[in-house]
């Protein structure tokens, strides 16, 4: 079955610690998206992927950093200059008509140790 | 830049009928999408619209009017397993496709 597959479930990072979160998708989707969710509160943007090689910064890209070497992979790599990482990130695809809809994964849960 | 405005939660009852309101304000308009989420997992697409109108998927229907920034969306015959947050999205006219999310409607569905 086609889907995107976010890894790991959860993860903790110390302080000054970089961590990456894995985003794959094998729906051949051109755009990709990573999101940040705060308890409460609705998806806030972050970085975004229209085509291999190319992204650009959202709207809370700051201590934030992501390649796309391949259409497959968006990795997203939180910094130590992110100094509230605590919370619910969400990578999701889309193809390039805009008429269809964003696929999520199912998230990575990052928490401080 | 946008603003979207959602009720922050709703309660109602198995098998009434319950209309979650959005409001929003974009300087360009290209498409409105109802997501729900369960608490802790991944939003699920619900419905799409581009056009004024009513959009009808089984027990979910979405509204939309462009002129007045308004889109609804209507669930029927209400399960227990409606409970969750209905987001709403809006995607504008810039070069980027990501949409921008309203903070989220939490629905309580009660016996």
């Amino acid at each position: 079955d086609g889907g995107i597959t976010q890894s790991p479930k959860y993860l903790f990072r110390k302080e000054g610690q970089n961590v990456t979160l894995s985003c794959e998708q094998n729906l051949n989707h051109d755009a990709m998206y990573w999101y940040r969710q705060d308890p409460g509160q609705g998806l806030r943007l972050i970085y975004y992927s229209q085509i291999v090689n190319d992204f650009q910064k959202g709207d809370i890209a700051e201590g934030y950093s992501v390649s796309r070497e391949k259409k497959e992979s968006f990795p997203l790599t939180v910094t130590s200059a992110q100094k509230n990482p605590t919370a619910f990130y969400l990578c999701a695809s889309s193809p390039t008509d805009s008429n269809q809809p964003q696929h999520f994964g199912d998230g990575t849960r990052l928490s401080i140790l | 830049g946008q603003n979207i405005d959602q009720p922050t939660e709703m309660t109602a009852t198995e098998g009434a009928i319950v209309q979650i309101n959005c409001t929003y304000q974009t300087s360009g308009f290209n498409g409105l999408f109802w997501y729900q989420q369960h608490a802790g997992e991944a939003p699920t697409f619900l419905s799409y619209n581009v056009l004024d109108g009513l959009e009808e998927k089984g027990r979910f229907s979405s509204f939309l009017s462009r002129s007045k920034g308004y889109s609804y969306l209507l669930l029927k015959e209400l399960q227990m397993k409606d409970s969750a947050s209905y987001l709403c999205a809006v995607r504008d006219l810039t070069g980027r496709r990501a949409l921008t999310f309203g903070s989220g409607t939490r629905l309580q569905v009660q016996p």
